[in-house]
């Protein structure tokens, strides 16, 4: 399977608990972003990295929410102290080289529930 | 903060109706897509419109992007119910990322 991969695709927390979530992009992407959904809205974007760096961090909330994307492995975007505000679908999108985020490719999402 | 807007929010109809849903900002984006996203999945994407005035067919969907590119709209003709689901337009600026607007959720009844 040579597309966007996230997982795990449903994670459970309890307040104050911290959630991981996973993305790897497909081969040849070097751009990862990441989007919230809430239930029949649309995606609200979060963060946009590329290797080793963050691009665009506007959409994050200042605390408790990070994002890396580290020179081996999957983007990471953690959340720490969960609230039950948090639960939603966070969606990874990668891009292809060229007109970098014009063409989004994405994975299921992980249907974050905060109990 | 670029804004699109999309309507109507909702929409049902029977199969074998014609719909157009809109996508409507204030900001010239330099293009725009069209995604379609089911339940439980990511969006996938259906098209990328660029140039001004520029219209795109896939079967029998219409795409038309604005002379200014500001807006644009989706036609489907003779819809089937495997057009169900939430359609979501994406204006994308040369800063490299794309913002939504937050769906249409098309029903089409058989």
């Amino acid at each position: 399977n040579a597309g966007v991969m996230q997982n795990p695709r449903h994670l459970v927390r309890r307040r104050g608990q911290e959630a991981r979530l996973r993305c790897s992009p497909m081969k040849g992407h070097s751009h990862v972003y990441w989007y919230r959904q809430l239930p029949e809205e649309g995606l609200k974007f979060m963060v946009y990295l590329q290797k080793e760096n963050i691009i665009d961090e506007s959409g994050m909330p200042k605390e408790r929410f990070s994002a890396e994307f580290p020179k081996e492995g999957p983007s990471i975007l953690r959340i720490q102290q969960v609230v039950r505000g948090d639960s939603a679908a966070y969606f990874c999108a990668s891009s292809p080289p060229g007109r970098v985020g014009e063409k989004l490719f994405f994975g299921s999402g992980t249907q974050l529930s905060v109990l | 903060t670029q804004l699109l807007e999309q309507s109507p929010q909702f929409l049902s109809i029977q199969e074998g109706e014609n719909l157009t849903v809109y996508c409507n900002s204030s900001s010239v984006f330099s293009s725009l897509q069209w995604y379609r996203q089911e339940p439980g999945e990511g969006p996938v994407l259906l098209v990328t419109v660029v140039t001004g005035g520029e219209v795109k067919k896939l079967k029998r969907l219409t795409f038309q992007f604005g002379d200014a590119r500001k807006d644009s709209s989706l036609h489907i003709t003779a819809a089937q119910p495997g057009d169900t689901g939430l359609y979501l337009c994406a204006g994308h600026t040369n800063a490299g990322k794309s913002t939504f607007g937050d769906g249409t959720t098309l029903t089409v009844k058989p």
